[in-house]
């Protein structure tokens, strides 16, 4: 069946843009993450969706991070006012579970955002 | 708070023979442990996972790991090495007595299987 799907897979961005990407989860998943992954280093948790709830935004870096997931399914990371220090891949992940169900989660292919 | 470590940046093995790429982790609670695995420009697949029970866990593609709780450690390994098992693997935890609690990544160990 179809996996999570991620667009777009690359942006480039002028310092000072504002970005918009987008994560499709597998059909029925509760639980949706997002993940920011620096060059060699292993995903780090920015924010979780149970449905439409936001429940946790622990992770975002800076009030210019902002997440949604409106109808719980399809779910937007924007980035307002992009930096430099902000180029990474970006990483969605679904769960079929709730967070504290220890489901496994399901990654996409991840959109790799360079801010120039 | 909950951390996981890989101590080898990459591990080197010759095609056939056995692999191990080590992981150690802490939580103050029982662990959720995983392990997937990255292939270029590519997302994490999931490899396997260990909730609870038998602690050899068997996966995907020939895989498995052993939990030991006594060491807090999760190693990888595999029997006999493939060159195409040549990606980036990522352990995880998470700590099952704290719900809010994410899922925590190590840095990653690159795996080098050659023929």
């Amino acid at each position: 069946g179809a996996g999570v799907s991620q667009s777009p897979r690359y942006k480039v961005a002028k310092r000072g843009q504002d970005v918009a990407l987008r994560c499709d989860p597998i059909s029925g998943h509760v639980s949706l993450f997002w993940y920011q992954q620096a060059l060699g280093q292993g995903p780090e948790f920015l924010t979780y969706f149970q449905n439409e709830a936001q429940l946790d935004k622990s992770g975002l870096p800076s009030d210019r991070f902002f997440a949604e997931r409106p109808e719980g399914s399809v779910s937007t990371l924007k980035i307002q006012r992009t930096q430099q220090e902000d180029s990474a891949v970006y990483l969605c992940a679904s769960s079929l579970y709730r967070l504290a169900e220890g489901g496994t989660q399901y990654f996409g292919p991840g959109t790799r955002l360079l801010v120039l | 708070a909950q951390s996981v470590a890989q101590p080898e940046d990459q591990v080197n093995v010759a095609e056939g023979n056995p692999l191990t790429v080590k992981c150690t982790y802490s939580v103050s609670g029982n662990p959720y442990l995983f392990w997937y695995v990255q292939y270029p420009n590519r997302g994490l697949q999931f490899l396997l996972k260990y909730i609870t029970g038998d602690n050899l866990v068997k996966g995907s593609y020939g895989f498995e790991a052993e939990f030991n709780k006594s060491q807090t450690s999760f190693h990888l390994k595999k029997p006999s090495a493939l060159v195409s098992d040549s990606a980036l693997y990522f352990c995880a935890v998470r700590d099952k007595d704290n719900a809010g609690n994410m899922l925590t990544f190590g840095g990653g160990t690159r795996l080098m299987v050659k023929p």
